[in-house]
């Protein structure tokens, strides 16, 4: 149980258009989601916390405009990298957390998305 | 802000040989203490978690960590490592309401035969 999936795995695209990545809680449902990016050697770094109904909650210093999240269901999460640009290219993970376990409780992990942008 | 030490980036260690990863954090605050492994090309996994109570917890495959609140530390700990413990671990504190999870900057274990 406790499965999140992300699509793409890996996903290759040119600078200026826009890449979309999905995460999924297979077998529970996810109010919450979280997207994180995780640079070469570095840790996980959280980018912004997806709310299902409503708008992502983003950390400081991440563009909202650019790393646009929808969470239109409570099972998928969408993290969609308008204009992107070499900078960008990076692994990009999501978690969830089951909405039927107390706040707090662990969150669960995808497999993450390789984004290179060329 | 919370933020999350892990003093050994890369630890190499051969079968059989103890373990123990430092794991620091700055918080005031009430903190749920986490350690996750991403073995190589998996995503990550949790190892082990502390909300309350007992400060010593155990995890999966023999692993265990000890919360110690004085020294705002959460160090992870196997007796016996195997090969295939290779892997980055990372510690992690929750905090922010229970949403914020901010991690350590991992620690690369290697485990040689």
């Amino acid at each position: 149980g406790a499965v999140v999936s992300q699509h793409p795995s890996w996903v290759i695209c040119k600078s200026g258009t826009s890449v979309k990545i999905e995460c999924r809680s297979l077998d529970f449902q996810a109010t919450t989601m979280f997207w994180y990016r995780q640079f070469p050697k570095q840790s996980l770094m959280l980018m912004a916390t997806s709310n299902e109904g409503s708008k992502a909650t983003y950390e400081q210093g991440v563009e909202k405009d650019k790393f646009l999240i929808n969470h239109a269901s409570l099972t998928l999460s969408t993290l969609t990298v308008t204009s992107a640009h070499p900078e960008d290219s990076s692994f990009y993970i999501c978690s969830a957390r089951d909405s039927g376990r107390p706040i707090g409780n662990e969150q669960y992990f995808g497999p993450g998305t390789r984004l290179t942008v060329t | 802000a919370q933020s999350v030490s892990q003093h050994n980036h890369h630890v190499i260690l051969s079968e059989a040989a103890s373990l123990e990863l430092g794991c620091n954090y700055s918080y005031g605050g009430t903190v749920n203490l986490f350690w996750y492994v991403q073995y190589p090309g998996q995503h990550l996994q949790l190892l082990l978690k502390y909300f309350s109570g007992d400060p010593l917890v155990k995890g999966i495959k023999g692993f265990e960590a000890e919360f110690i609140k004085s020294k705002f530390s959460f160090n992870l700990r196997k007796p016996s490592v195997q090969w295939s413990d290779t892997a980055e671990y990372f510690c992690a504190v929750l905090t922010g309401g229970g949403n914020k999870l901010t991690f350590g900057t991992g620690t690369q274990l290697k485990v040689e035969l």
